[in-house]
């Protein structure tokens, strides 16, 4: 079936830092690719897409690159600011056949930016 | 224009009870979809509807069940509660682009 992998978190950094977070999937067919932004009690909020290989997402400096060699998706940001503290997912959806409509996440990293 | 709307905020049920969540999608959108997504955890899929039908299912027992109304919103009811089904419970709307849109999610709390 179609599985997500997060890095381990949760992930603190300084104001300003670099910011990598690890995806990689596996999928039954061809996946369009998503990072999710989740704050603290709030729903999701879509962050980035990707829909074929080596397609660049990109939104609010945060930027993701499809890569089908390596079934990765990793989100990157040059210089995070307090405001992006929040819990990132990625996740992938299969369009047609049984997997229509259907979201599948990782398991969600914790990100924390201190001042 | 509003959001997926979802109701109420906060739920706290006992084992064995039964429970309805609502969930108004987004003007012009058709689809909605439901999701579990327990502490800590990311986000798993219950079942999608469109059409008022049940158009997927995710790995979830029949005591969860669903209904779309012809207004495109719709309702998730889970009957004879467990502990384990203590968890936020997100709606997600979306059209024909097939992007989803998240509402803000119900938390349920089975005591």
């Amino acid at each position: 079936g179609d599985s997500v992998t997060q890095m381990e978190g949760p992930v603190t950094l300084s104001e300003e830092a670099f910011l990598t977070i690890n995806c990689t999937y596996t999928a039954t067919g061809y996946p369009s690719l998503f990072w999710y932004v989740q704050y603290p009690g709030e729903g999701l909020q879509l962050l980035l897409k990707a829909t074929k290989a080596d397609d660049k997402g990109s939104n609010k400096g945060f930027e993701a690159t499809y890569r089908k060699e390596t079934t990765s998706f990793h989100l990157e940001k040059g210089s995070v600011q307090v405001s992006d503290s929040a819990v990132y997912f990625c996740a992938l959806i299969v369009a047609g056949g049984t997997s229509y409509g259907k979201l599948t996440f990782g398991q969600g990293t914790i990100l924390t930016v201190h001042p | 224009d509003a959001g997926v709307t979802q109701s109420p905020t906060h739920l706290i049920k006992t084992r064995g009870q039964q429970v309805t969540l609502r969930c108004s999608p987004k003007s012009g959108h058709d689809t909605v979809s439901w999701y579990q997504q327990a502490l800590g955890q990311g986000p798993q899929f219950i079942f999608q509807y469109y059409e008022e039908e049940e158009r997927q299912r995710g790995n979830f027992p029949d005591r969860f069940s669903g209904h779309q109304f012809p207004n495109y919103s719709s309702e998730l009811n889970v009957n004879a509660l467990l502990l384990g089904d203590s968890a936020l419970y997100l709606c997600a709307s979306s059209g024909a682009g097939g992007e989803q849109f998240f509402g803000p999610g119900t938390r349920l709390t089975v005591l």
